[in-house]
């Protein structure tokens, strides 16, 4: 089957960096993006990687590693309006390129 | 301004009740999706459509169809057989074929029994 595991709460402290893991098992992999969705809204994008290697957007960056199926979100300098949940999506060709969710990470930001 | 409009923001049916969710979308994208998000749960992918006069079933088809006569509109009717209709409901449109592409979303509706 095909399947997305990420922790699904952290907490971490206003200035701070924190790591969101998401690992995945899909037949036909294609890319791996993340969003943020604060609480009642819409989820937005923040970053897509189709290869290995880290991608810098601001103070979000996204790495992956294909061989090991594994992606993660960095988040530096963290604000409280940081305070969100966190999804990663794996674009899956097998399924005709559209996109397989986890069920999110809440990040919880402490002063 | 260019975007993805819902609504109505919130809606309740009753019993047996068929209802009607609407997204339209003024970004000129070929692809639409609604998807479901039930509470502490990632998104669920209902249909989608990657043109006019086309769309596909996702994972979650039974108890929902939809249609999509006009590029800039894709309505989904919540039937009366869908028995757990209750959740949030996210309509979603993409442009472009690379996979870097984003998908952009609306407010989203929010569907609950009576």
């Amino acid at each position: 089957g095909q399947s997305l595991e990420q922790p699904s709460e952290v907490t971490a402290v206003e200035g701070a960096i924190v790591q969101i893991n998401c690992t995945y098992q899909t037949s036909g992999f294609y890319g791996l993006s993340w969003y943020q969705q604060h609480d009642g809204g819409a989820p937005t994008f923040l970053s897509y990687n189709a290869l290995d290697g880290l991608e810098e957007t601001g103070r979000f960056s996204s790495f992956l590693s294909r061989s090991d199926s594994y992606g993660y979100l960095l988040l530096q300098e963290l604000q409280m309006k940081d305070s969100a949940s966190y999804f990663c999506a794996v674009r899956d060709m097998d399924s005709n390129y559209q996109l397989i969710w986890g069920a999110g990470t809440k990040l919880i930001i402490k002063p | 301004d260019g975007g993805i409009t819902q609504s109505p923001k919130y809606l309740f049916r009753k019993e047996g009740q068929n209802v009607t969710l609407s997204c339209e979308q003024n970004l000129n994208h070929d692809a639409m999706y609604w998807y479901r998000q039930d509470p502490g749960q990632g998104l669920r992918l209902i249909y989608y459509s990657q043109i006019v006069n086309d769309f596909q079933k996702g994972d979650i088809a039974e108890g929902y169809s939809v249609s999509r006569e006009k590029k800039e509109s894709f309505p989904l009717t919540v039937t009366s057989a869908q028995k757990n209709p209750t959740a949030f409901y996210l309509c979603a449109s993409r442009g472009g074929q690379g996979g870097k592409q984003p998908q952009h979303f609306g407010d989203g509706t929010r569907l609950s029994i009576l």
